[in-house]
């Protein structure tokens, strides 16, 4: 993998579900893995910064995990609400110096 | 008080025009970035400073000339505008370059429209 690939592009859930999205990253050079959320007519926010294999996050009811070996990092939503409703990116940073982004998972929560 | 601010939002232009956007964060980063987002809505970047100087600069057409007149402040001037510059273009900083830390901090955009 020479870009970060993100799966799925859009996904539509109902409010209460649990719900799992995977960004795919090249595994060498590998510094740090971000994850943003982004909101419509709103900035990227930054989520999580992992940087160490196996590295698991939380944030209320999102949380993240990396796997570097295989280059692939999961953001999992527990009991979606309509609030969650955003664009999901990550980027990978490399021991270049830059960041690199996914295309995004679009969520949309209906209530 | 807003963190990373860019000036202006909107930005409509006539081919061949030079113009500029601003950008200014209060957050004492060391580290400032402009990243555009694509047709597909990719953000690539396309310049990085880090306390003035200049650190990363990708495949951008030389009319796009970044100035950082100081490490709170980074501009963006285009020169000689075309309509396949119309896009969503974005500030954004960091502390510690934001690899090992809290991650950048993003302005809201200038929509670019070129005609």
């Amino acid at each position: 993998i020479l870009n970060v690939e993100q799966s799925p592009q859009s996904l539509h859930v109902q409010e209460g579900d649990s719900t799992n999205f995977t960004c795919s990253f090249p595994s060498s050079n590998f510094y740090a893995l971000h994850w943003y959320r982004w909101e419509t007519a709103k900035s990227p926010e930054a989520l999580f910064v992992m940087t160490l294999n196996g590295d698991e996050k939380k944030k209320g009811r999102i949380s993240a995990t990396l796997n570097t070996k295989e280059g692939y990092s999961y953001l999992y939503i527990k009991g979606s609400q309509p609030e969650d409703s955003a664009t999901y990116l990550c980027a990978y940073y490399n021991q270049g110096g830059k960041l690199i982004f996914g295309q995004g998972t679009e969520l949309s929560v209906k209530p | 008080d807003t963190a990373v601010s860019q000036t202006p939002k909107y930005l409509v232009t006539q081919m061949g025009n030079d113009k500029s956007i601003k950008c200014e964060q209060n957050l004492g980063h060391d580290t400032m970035y402009w990243y555009k987002q694509d047709s597909k809505k990719f953000l690539k970047i396309m310049f990085s400073y880090n306390n003035k100087e200049l650190i990363i600069n990708e495949t951008v057409p030389n009319r796009f000339s970044p100035k950082s007149p100081d490490k709170a402040h980074l501009n963006l001037h285009i020169n000689s505008l075309e309509l396949g510059d119309s896009a969503v273009y974005f500030c954004a900083s960091s502390q510690d370059n934001g690899q090992l830390t809290y991650g950048y901090t993003f302005g809201s955009g200038t929509r670019l429209t070129v005609v």
